[in-house]
């Protein structure tokens, strides 16, 4: 199994901050990460794809970058709708055996 | 607009079993893997396998193989998740999501998730 690793797994930031999530591959991923939002109660929406392709429709204040085995996403200037949990995810392995990080929680300071 | 709508909630008690639906509506011209993951209460999300909507060619994670049974019908758009003697660690919340060859093996659509609870 490819283990993902997030950090932090929690973090307080303030609206208009610039705020950075770090997602860690067990083993070498080349580009095969995506990221998602998820609100409470919600279901996961889908932000980054391939590490840094934007999905149709996410706003642009939202990046991602890395390759191979270290990844990043960073919120460029928080927004209130912002406040959510995000997750990495892995899709090198064999379809079906894909793996999600723990998550990461963004909370208001 | 492609849509993935799941069948609701349900309670059940230990031993016993379900089935727990997801249809893909909207268009509908290609088949597509569709995936199911599970998120317990306060946990994070994990893939527990994914079917192809065309020829219901399934790969389960190595975690719940054997534990759960996936399938679909083809001509109803419909995924499928089955279990066949419950237990309270079952109580989750479990979601479908559409596997997207565009997006580089991403899951871009996701169903509203079918809350499940197992208790006597």
């Amino acid at each position: 199994d490819i283990q993902m690793t997030q950090s932090p797994s929690s973090l307080s930031a303030s609206v208009g901050d610039r705020v950075t999530i770090t997602c860690r591959a067990s083993q070498n991923i080349r580009k095969y990460l995506n990221w998602y939002q998820q609100k409470p109660g919600k279901a996961p929406k889908l932000l980054i794809y391939f590490a840094s392709s934007l999905q149709s429709g996410v706003p642009s204040r939202f990046s991602g970058g890395g390759s191979g085995t270290d990844f990043t996403l960073t919120i460029s200037s928080l927004q209130p709708e912002d406040f959510a949990t995000y997750y990495c995810q892995q899709s090198h392995s064999m379809l079906g055996t894909w793996t999600f990080g723990q998550g990461t929680k963004v909370e208001i300071k | 607009e492609v849509q993935l709508v799941q069948s609701g909630a349900e309670v059940k008690k230990p031993g016993e079993s379900v089935k727990i639906s997801c249809k893909e509506s909207g268009n509908t011209y290609n088949s597509h893997w569709i995936g199911w993951v599970r998120q317990m209460p306060g946990k994070g999300l994990e893939l527990m396998g994914v079917i192809y909507l065309g020829d219901s060619d399934i790969r389960y994670s190595p975690s719940f193989q054997g534990q759960v049974t996936v399938s679909a019908d083809k001509s109803a758009h419909t995924a499928y998740l089955q279990f066949s003697s419950l237990k309270a660690s079952d109580s989750a919340m479990y979601f479908c999501a559409r596997h997207s060859s565009e997006t580089y093996n991403s899951f871009d659509i996701w169903g509203q998730g079918t809350l499940v609870i197992v208790s006597s």
